[in-house]
């Protein structure tokens, strides 16, 4: 398997402008998480879903951000409009229920840089 | 879940043995302790996992004492790859939500 696939590597874009940021899990993952990384909070959880279904957006900032999962291969995390102070690394994981330890594999993360 | 505290930095040199150490006073009969690594510009990845005493694998050993209420990561030998944030983590079995704290950045020097 290849893995977590996260789109884009790397973005640079302008206050107000919208972001979309795209994850592919594992193959047969029932757990997807979105991760934001900074330098000020470390690593934070903005929201997880299971099976397709959100389960908790507790870690979303505020209405800007959005994220959806139309399928079991497939997630988006968008913000917008989006602004400076959401420069970040965001990170995607999946992980298997059932498994002995509930590892979370991550992808390589995108880097959101916004001027 | 337990809150974790761990040391926000350490300064090894090449060959040691490095020990991290993480308190989770609060840590629940079904909670284990697990440990992620994070080299620069990726994502974190697990390391290991113990409930109590010790376990070892081929990256790390985790040491538990009785109480459970702080672990402690040894990592053999290190060497200048071996630098990178390390989470200690407290999972709940069946609960799939984990979260991180700011983790211990470990630099290993030549």
């Amino acid at each position: 398997d290849a893995g977590v696939i996260q789109s884009p590597r790397h973005e640079v874009t302008e206050m107000g402008q919208e972001v979309t940021l795209r994850c592919k899990p594992i193959s047969g993952h029932d757990y997807l998480f979105w991760y934001r990384q900074t330098m000020m909070r470390g690593l934070e959880l903005l929201i997880y879903f299971n099976n397709n279904v959100p389960i908790d957006d507790s870690g979303m900032p505020e209405d800007r951000f959005s994220a959806k999962m139309p399928n079991a291969s497939f997630s988006t995390l968008k913000i917008q409009p989006s602004e400076p102070r959401d420069s970040a690394v965001y990170f995607c994981a999946s992980s298997l229920r059932g498994s002995n330890t509930g590892e979370l594999f991550f992808g390589e993360g995108s880097r959101l840089t916004v001027l | 879940l337990a809150k974790t505290t761990q040391p926000i930095s350490m300064d090894s040199y090449e060959g040691q043995e490095v020990n991290i150490t993480c308190s989770h006073n609060n840590i629940a009969t079904n909670d284990y302790i697990t440990w992620y690594q994070q080299f620069p510009s990726q994502g974190p990845r697990f390391i290991i996992q113990g409930y109590k005493t010790k376990v070892t694998n081929e990256v790390a050993s985790l040491f538990i004492p009785a109480d459970r209420k702080s672990s402690t990561l040894s990592l053999p030998r290190v060497s200048l790859s071996d630098t990178a944030v390390y989470y200690c983590l407290v999972v709940r079995q069946g609960y799939q939500k984990v979260t991180f704290g700011i983790g211990t950045k470990l630099q290993v020097i030549p």
